[in-house]
């Protein structure tokens, strides 16, 4: 696609649920991010995928958060028993690769997924 | 740690010339990205400098000093459009992991 997409753009559920968050990254950038957003803040770092693997996730809060990238290009991020702190905008952004090799490695981001727990 | 700090809100007026500066520990980065972000829109790249000095980009330059941990963007000609957030953002020293500060607001007035 053109761009990051994200589905869903909005999810609102009630505690305790599980919810799953999908990332389309643009064609060919191999390196995938999520970041969580609250209002008034930045993006806060979560997990970088390079291709498959989960190359960095020391940002996942706690062990409720997880996310997959199965064949190097999708990604889901999962969230089990939601609490109503996880309430936030979920992005996703790619790279096409990390920094070097003429890549600034900036980041296109996707317009978010809103999570609100109830 | 990588902090990295940044003013909360600015306003200036249309026309007018804005600099909006970020500090941040030197040792946990290599370089520093800024983004516009307006809002409930997407976070989008403005500019990216690894080495000391000013990258000019139209209406947009952005410095960096190394040493000093320490980068600024400056705006020229403000437009109403420009009122967004500004992030800066710092590149983590293994080269993939972009750390982002808490922004800076500008309202830009007439």
């Amino acid at each position: 696609g053109a761009g990051v997409s994200q589905t869903p753009s909005n999810k609102v559920t009630e505690k305790g649920k599980y919810v799953e968050l999908r990332c389309d990254p643009i064609s060919g950038h191999t390196a995938l991010y999520w970041y969580r957003q609250s209002l008034g803040q930045g993006p806060e770092f979560l997990i970088y995928f390079q291709g498959t693997g989960a190359a960095d996730d020391s940002g996942l809060p706690n062990d409720r958060f997880f996310a997959v990238r199965p064949e190097g290009s999708v990604s889901t991020l999962k969230i089990q028993r939601t609490e109503r702190g996880d309430s936030a905008v979920y992005l996703c952004a790619s790279s096409l690769t990390k920094v070097g090799g003429g890549s600034a490695g900036e980041l296109f981001f996707g317009e978010g997924s809103r999570l609100t727990v109830l | 740690g990588q902090n990295i700090d940044q003013p909360t809100e600015m306003t200036a007026t249309e026309g007018a010339i804005v600099q909006i500066n970020c500090t941040y520990q030197t040792s946990g980065f290599n370089g520093l990205f800024w983004y516009q972000q307006h809002a409930g829109e997407a976070p989008t790249f403005l500019s990216y400098n690894v080495l000391d000095g000013l990258e000019e980009k139209g209406r947009f330059s952005s410095f960096l000093s190394r040493s000093k941990g320490y980068s600024y963007l400056l705006l020229k000609e403000l437009q109403m459009k420009d009122s967004a957030s500004y992030l800066c953002a710092g590149l983590n020293t293994g080269g993939f992991k972009t750390i982002f500060g808490a922004g800076t607001r500008l309202f830009v007035k007439a």
